[in-house]
């Protein structure tokens, strides 16, 4: 079955980088894209930028300039480096399988990770 | 960029009662609008996918529409388990974007 699951470090320093990564299971890499959304505390879902199956990216424009995302399609992993961190960077961060393009008006997001909180707080 | 505005912000309803949860696209978007459930402490799950197709093993209660640029969910006969965070997103263009989410409480 589809499973995605995220690792990393739960605490960061401000100005520190960001390197989360998301191990997917029951399906690959090169067949479906793989997002990461980031939740802050208590607030709503906010989509961070996307790894597609043919290996291109898209990236929000409000973190574009800090973020990265690449993978190991060897390895079943999606990575996200996330430069400069500040305290706002705070919350849970989600990789999430998108539909294929095929499946109706994909890709919307239909397996997701459980989730991993990072703190940036010095 | 799209924006998602999303009604109302939360909800409280009694059991078996019909809930209605609106998406208003700031442009058109076609049907490239899902619908997720989020409970505390976990990660959303994928309720209504292509604005109005059910994914796989949501109950038949929930249910998707779309007017326009104005999307729906409506949970028919509400359950004690419906409750949560519930959110729309749009997958038309990057930057995909979500509505702010719904607060959906049993009375």
């Amino acid at each position: 079955q589809v499973q995605l699951e995220e690792s990393g470090p739960g605490l960061m320093q401000p100005s520190e980088t960001l390197s989360l990564t998301c191990t997917v299971s029951g399906f690959s890499l090169t067949s479906n894209g793989v997002g990461w959304v980031r939740q802050p505390l208590g607030k709503g879902l906010v989509w961070m930028g996307t790894i597609w199956a043919g290996g291109s990216t898209n990236y929000n424009s409000a973190v574009q300039s800090r973020l990265s995302i690449s993978r190991d399609t060897s390895k079943s992993q999606v990575f996200l480096k996330m430069n400069s961190l500040q305290p706002e960077d705070t919350g849970t961060y989600y990789c999430a399988r998108h539909s294929r393009y095929n499946s109706g008006y994909g890709p919307y997001f239909d397996y997701w990770g459980q989730g991993v909180m990072v703190t940036v707080s010095s | 960029d799209i924006q998602m505005t999303q009604s109302p912000a939360s909800l409280s309803a009694s059991l078996e009662e019909i809930v209605t949860i609106t998406c208003q696209a700031s442009q058109d978007i076609g049907n490239y609008l899902s619908w997720y459930q989020q409970k505390p402490g976990k990660s959303p799950q994928l309720l209504i996918h292509s604005a109005t197709s059910l994914a796989d093993g949501v109950p038949s209660r929930f249910s998707g529409s779309r007017s326009g640029t104005q999307y729906s969910l409506k949970i028919n006969r509400l359950q004690v388990e419906d409750t949560g965070i519930y959110y729309c997103l749009q997958h038309y263009s990057a930057p995909y974007t979500f509505g702010a989410g719904t607060k959906l409480e049993l009375k």
